[in-house]
């Protein structure tokens, strides 16, 4: 059984571009949620996605949107980066999209400068 | 490794001692519960759940208490060890998993 696996694990990109991030569930499981964990933070829910559609947002704005593919793979897009989105991002999959025990990827550091 | 956690409030303890983490949830419709532990550089990991129908559920050297009445929740943990040393997060979810803001513990050997 294959745990949640996140790419690139490091990124700097420059405020203004656009950025990529990608997932791929565990094995079995049909949900994906993405959080973003700023320093001395805890995880804050950017959104959630199951069976290819967006289940649920949290208070981040339109710039950041997503996909979920066939597989349950997982893309976060974040446009017109901002200083502020430098943080870490979560990737989470899970078997139901009401709660349930989420499985974490160890994220991608994005740098923006 | 990545460092999480800098500015959260610490518990420290000695190895084999018990530590007990609080955790202030806010929202009363949530009616399930997760902690996880975040290891530099890594993603959360589950350690244990409890659903609202229960107010205690044990585990493998570990414990959550959840008192509605207050929406208070905590994680025991017994004999802890050096590898125990972490963030430690509380979350909750009606819906979607909301997360608290963490305890960072550290072990002393």
């Amino acid at each position: 059984e294959t745990g949640v696996t996140q790419s690139p694990t490091h990124l700097i990109k420059t405020r203004g571009q656009q950025v990529t991030l990608r997932c791929s569930s565990q094995s079995g499981h049909n949900t994906v949620s993405w959080y973003q964990q700023a320093l001395g933070q805890g995880p804050q829910f950017i959104f959630q996605y199951y069976r290819e559609e967006e289940n649920g947002r949290g208070n981040f704005p339109p710039r950041f949107s997503g996909l979920q593919f066939p597989n349950y793979s997982s893309e976060l897009n974040v446009n017109a980066l901002e200083l502020d989105d430098s943080a870490l991002y979560l990737c989470a999959s899970s078997l139901e999209y009401r709660g349930g025990v989420h499985t974490f990827g160890s994220g991608t550091r994005l740098t923006v400068v | 490794g990545e460092s999480v956690g800098l500015h959260l409030p610490t518990l420290s303890v000695q190895e084999g001692d018990n530590s007990i983490i609080n955790c202030a949830y806010s929202n009363s419709a949530s009616d399930y519960f997760i902690w996880y532990k975040q290891e530099s550089g890594k993603g959360p990991q589950f350690i244990i759940d409890i659903r609202s129908n229960m107010d205690k559920r044990q585990g493998q050297r570990v414990t959550v208490l959840l008192n509605k009445t207050v929406k208070h929740l905590s994680l025991q943990i017994a004999a802890t060890q050096p590898g125990d040393s972490a963030v430690y997060f509380c979350a909750e979810t009606p819906n979607d998993m909301r997360f608290g803001a963490g305890t960072r513990l550290t072990v002393k050997p």
